[in-house]
């Protein structure tokens, strides 16, 4: 069954704001995760990814952080912009499972100019 | 230039019918996924073609077929079309898989009526 999901289905942020997009996850064996943007009408674009032996990673304007202890990651968006707007998809790959990759439901981003 | 192409873009269909849709990637991946999106955005696996021998299986009934004529393309025919079937179907491509991105193509959006 489904192992990831997101605590917020929806985030509505004001432009040059931050945003975090949270995700749970409940597989302990899940070693890979991802982070997807998806705009609408269009499919879900790769952000940046994390490995379980990292705790942060950034990227530009965002960063990723993973807490194993609670089974949590994070998507930190820097100076959100009406771009941004976009369903946000957390993803995970257990190890073992070398193609298959698991996402959570999603949250909505909308940001107001 | 399209990294990931699905055709049709839109397809609508009676209830009973058979159809296939198409997706061809011209990045010389070796790895090609087939993604259901239901209407609540939930975002699933159903196959993989790692060199065109299938991979990942999902639970999905045998009334979808996939098939993969070369390792450009992987193409996805389903029989007796059921009203449950309605969402949208997205190709994916990836060279390799643990830690190697996945591209997806634009998606299918699907309609049984």
């Amino acid at each position: 069954g489904e192992s990831v999901g997101l605590h917020l289905p929806t985030l509505s942020v004001q432009e040059g704001d931050n945003s975090i997009i949270n995700c749970a996850y409940s597989n302990s064996a899940s070693d890979y995760f991802i982070w997807y943007k998806q705009e609408s009408g269009k499919g879900p674009q790769f952000i940046i990814d994390i490995r379980s032996n990292m705790d942060k990673r950034q990227g530009q304007r965002v960063t990723v952080l993973l807490n194993k202890t609670v089974k949590h990651l994070s998507l930190q968006i820097a100076a959100t912009q009406p771009g941004d707007s976009a369903v946000y998809f957390c993803a995970e790959n257990m190890m073992g499972s070398n193609y298959k990759l698991t996402f959570g439901k999603g949250t909505l981003l909308t940001v107001n100019p | 230039d399209t990294a990931v192409s699905q055709t049709p873009k839109y397809l609508v269909t009676q209830m009973g019918n058979d159809k296939s849709i198409k997706c061809e990637q011209n990045l010389g991946h070796d790895t090609m996924y087939w993604y259901k999106q239901d209407s609540k955005k939930f975002l699933k696996i159903m196959f993989s073609y790692n060199n065109k021998e299938l991979i990942i299986n999902e639970t999905v009934p045998n009334r979808f077929s996939p098939k993969s004529p070369d390792k450009a393309h992987l193409n996805l025919h389903i029989n007796s079309l059921e009203l449950g079937d309605s969402a949208v179907y997205f190709c994916a491509s990836s060279q390799g898989g643990r830690g190697n991105e996945q591209f997806f193509g634009p998606g299918t959006r699907l309609t049984v009526l």
